[in-house]
């Protein structure tokens, strides 16, 4: 079953802007990932947050979490075309081996 | 360094053939899974090892096979393939440590049976 819900499903924004897209869980975990797809390939591991972390960053990434929401947030700052992927959440649901997937946030930055 | 590796890319099969689907990691990792990916969709866990000769299923394991025979390889087999099984097949391999799980993917083998 889908735990994490990310929205919105899709985004497009002109290059330069930042992009921001969402992920709901519904149980408690220890952390939260993001990863990116791009067209055609398998996913990339971006961003680890961990439970007791309300904040990351990475580059022009920067993830928060809100565990109390039982939500996170991915922020791209200055948005490339070489960002236009898909993005995904995943949480651990308190598990050492699965991971649980959301279905996506499809991201197109516009020239 | 190769990663994870699959093969084949690309498949067509009829309604009731069989095939394998290999996936091969070099990082020396204790963990590795079969997905689907379904347009629109996220992620569906098929079957997932968390060590040589161990296998468990996920949560779409109908109609599919797999084995560890070497911890460096993990195949997904599919015994008499329909057209529900049309997909994109990823594997993963990972290390854990503690809760932490961060999973390494292949690129991929699309899958049409027709």
């Amino acid at each position: 079953s889908q735990q994490g819900e990310e929205d919105p499903q899709a985004l497009s924004i002109q290059e330069g802007e930042n992009a921001t897209m969402n992920c709901s869980y519904k149980t408690s975990i220890n952390n939260l990932q993001w990863y990116r797809q791009n067209s055609g390939r398998g996913l990339v591991h971006l961003i680890l947050i961990r439970s007791n972390e309300r904040e990351k960053h990475s580059g022009r990434l920067r993830v928060t979490l809100d565990t109390s929401k039982k939500s996170s947030s991915l922020l791209i700052t200055a948005s490339r075309a070489a960002d236009t992927a898909s993005y995904f959440c995943a949480t651990d649901a308190n598990s050492n081996y699965q991971l649980i997937w959301g279905a996506g946030t499809k991201l197109i930055i516009k020239p | 360094n190769a990663g994870v590796t699959q093969t084949p890319k690309f498949r067509v099969l009829k309604t009731g053939q069989s095939m394998t689907l290999l996936c091969a990691q070099d990082m020396n990792h204790e963990y590795m899974y079969w997905y689907r990916q379904d347009p629109g969709m996220g992620l569906r866990l098929i079957h997932y090892s968390v060590g040589e000769g161990t296998t468990a299923k996920g949560e779409v394991p109908d109609g599919y096979n797999v084995s560890r025979l070497k911890k460096q390889n993990f195949l997904l087999g599919l015994e008499s393939a329909a057209p529900s099984q049309t997909s994109v097949y990823f594997c993963a391999s990972s290390y854990s440590m503690g809760r932490t799980n961060i999973q390494y993917f292949g690129a991929g083998t699309r899958l049409s049976v027709l």
